[in-house]
């Protein structure tokens, strides 16, 4: 079966440190994989996007990695803030006929001071 | 520029009902995609419109449709409701031409209960 995995429900760290948040994903062949912030009550808000053939992308305190291979996407925020917590979805945008999107089910973060 | 708009915001129904939800996208997009977010199945996609056409579907039941007007606005119906259909209902806009390659600009969501 074709599933989506975001590597745990939650995620506690110390303000300051790198967040790792990993996506895998089994029996897809995804074309794009995007991360999305989500704060509660609002929508999602997107970070980042990378292509099947990049390895890895960065923006500011984000970066995020593409394993093909391994079937993985790895998002990273480096000097954590409070203000980082929050739910991160990956999203992957797969090859077929008509585009379509899949949602990960999301990691919340939480940065404590 | 304004963002994704919905209305409204929340939305209290009793089962057998139907229901109808608005999106206006941001000025200019002409890509209009729906997605149901519930805690335990999360963000699913429902459909996505493009220049009033329907473009992709998700695995959801007839029970639940759309349709997009040429200024871009859609609107999402779901007949006889039933309990499991309470979720907060996302909308999103994007310009609709570039394909996977776009980033989806999200609204705050209309966030439906079914009693």
């Amino acid at each position: 079966s074709q599933k989506i995995e975001q590597n745990s429900e939650a995620l506690n760290i110390q303000e300051g440190k790198t967040a790792t948040l990993t996506c895998n994903y089994t029996n897809y062949s995804p074309a794009y994989l995007q991360w999305y912030r989500q704060d509660p009550g609002r929508g999602p808000v997107f970070l980042l996007l990378i292509r099947e053939n990049e390895k890895e992308k960065r923006k500011e305190r984000l970066k995020v990695t593409f394993d093909t291979t391994l079937k993985q996407s790895l998002f990273h925020i480096t000097a954590s803030q409070p203000a980082d917590s929050a739910t991160y979805l990956c999203a992957l945008w797969l090859y077929s006929s008509a585009s379509k999107i899949i949602f990960g089910s999301g990691t919340r973060l939480s940065i404590r001071p | 520029k304004a963002g994704v708009t919905q209305t409204p915001r929340y939305l209290i129904k009793t089962r057998g009902q139907q229901v109808t939800l608005s999106c206006s996208p941001i000025s200019g997009h002409r890509s209009v995609s729906w997605y149901q977010q519930t805690p335990g199945q999360g963000l699913q996609f429902l459909f996505e419109y493009f220049s009033e056409t329907q473009r992709n579907k998700g695995n959801f039941p007839g029970r639940f449709s759309g349709r997009q007007f040429s200024n871009s606005r859609s609107e999402m119906n779901v007949s006889t409701l039933e309990l499991g259909d309470s979720a907060l209902y996302l909308c999103a806009s994007s310009p609709g031409t570039a394909g996977p390659n776009e980033k989806l600009f999200f609204g705050s969501g209309t966030q439906l209960s079914v009693l």
